[in-house]
């Protein structure tokens, strides 16, 4: 199946410093790519949708500022943890759609743990 | 968002039960999407459902696309140990995607 891969899978940084995770799409392209976040044992909540050329969309309660997307290619978007801080520890999934119309699927990536200290 | 209604929150079988899991909603989807989800990983996708009342099965999984385009449902035959983990629903309409809660699935030897 269709694979999407997510780097780092892990990474810890300083209070205040900016991360950056990227999701690539391997083997398709993908217009549009989507971000979650997860708390322990709770579902995905979706952060933004980010397409391709374009400014991405956030969900309510998303601030865009902290939160930077950039799909600046079809397989390949990144999500920027700016000024980040301990409570933006999480863990962050991203997903890409494969195929357009009725017939398209979404695959996630690995997920990235951050841990802000 | 998430506006799907997924249940139960959480089930606890022995090996070798069958397992049964549905979604619903009060909107319309074009596509039924069935993921797994083990612990500190991203989801995986076990099945798609891309027309009303098409059943599909994926070895020991089967699932259904709801006649109404409200509602799916995720059947696991035969459970093993290694079903152990969240099992999440989603429904697509164009560009809209919606999750449900996800079932927790424990699975005693």
């Amino acid at each position: 199946g269709a694979v999407v891969s997510q780097h780092p899978s892990w990474v810890i940084c300083k209070s205040g410093t900016s991360v950056k995770i990227e999701c690539r799409s391997l083997d398709f392209q993908a217009t549009t790519m989507f971000w979650y976040r997860q708390f322990p044992k709770q579902s995905l909540m979706l952060m933004a949708t980010s397409n391709e050329g374009s400014k991405a969309t956030y969900e309510q309660g998303v601030e865009k500022d902290k939160f930077l997307i950039n799909h600046a290619s079809l397989t390949l978007s990144t999500l920027t943890v700016t000024s980040a801080h301990p409570e933006d520890s999480s863990f962050y999934i991203c997903s890409a759609r494969s195929g357009q119309g009725t017939g398209n699927t979404i695959y996630f990536g690995e997920g990235s743990w951050l841990t802000v200290v | 968002g998430q506006q799907l209604n997924q249940s139960p929150q959480s089930m606890f079988i022995q090996e070798g039960e069958d397992v049964s899991m549905n979604c619903t909603s009060s909107s319309i989807f074009n596509t039924w999407l069935w993921y797994k989800q083990d612990p500190g990983e991203g989801p995986v996708l076990l099945i798609a459902l891309y027309k009303a009342g098409e059943l599909t099965s994926n070895g020991r999984l089967t699932a259904q696309f709801g006649i109404t385009r409200k509602d799916s449902f995720l059947n696991i035959s035969a459970s093993i140990p290694s079903d152990v983990g969240i099992y999440f629903c989603a429904g697509q309409l164009v560009g809209d995607m919606r999750f449900g809660a996800g079932t927790r699935l424990t699975v005693k030897p």
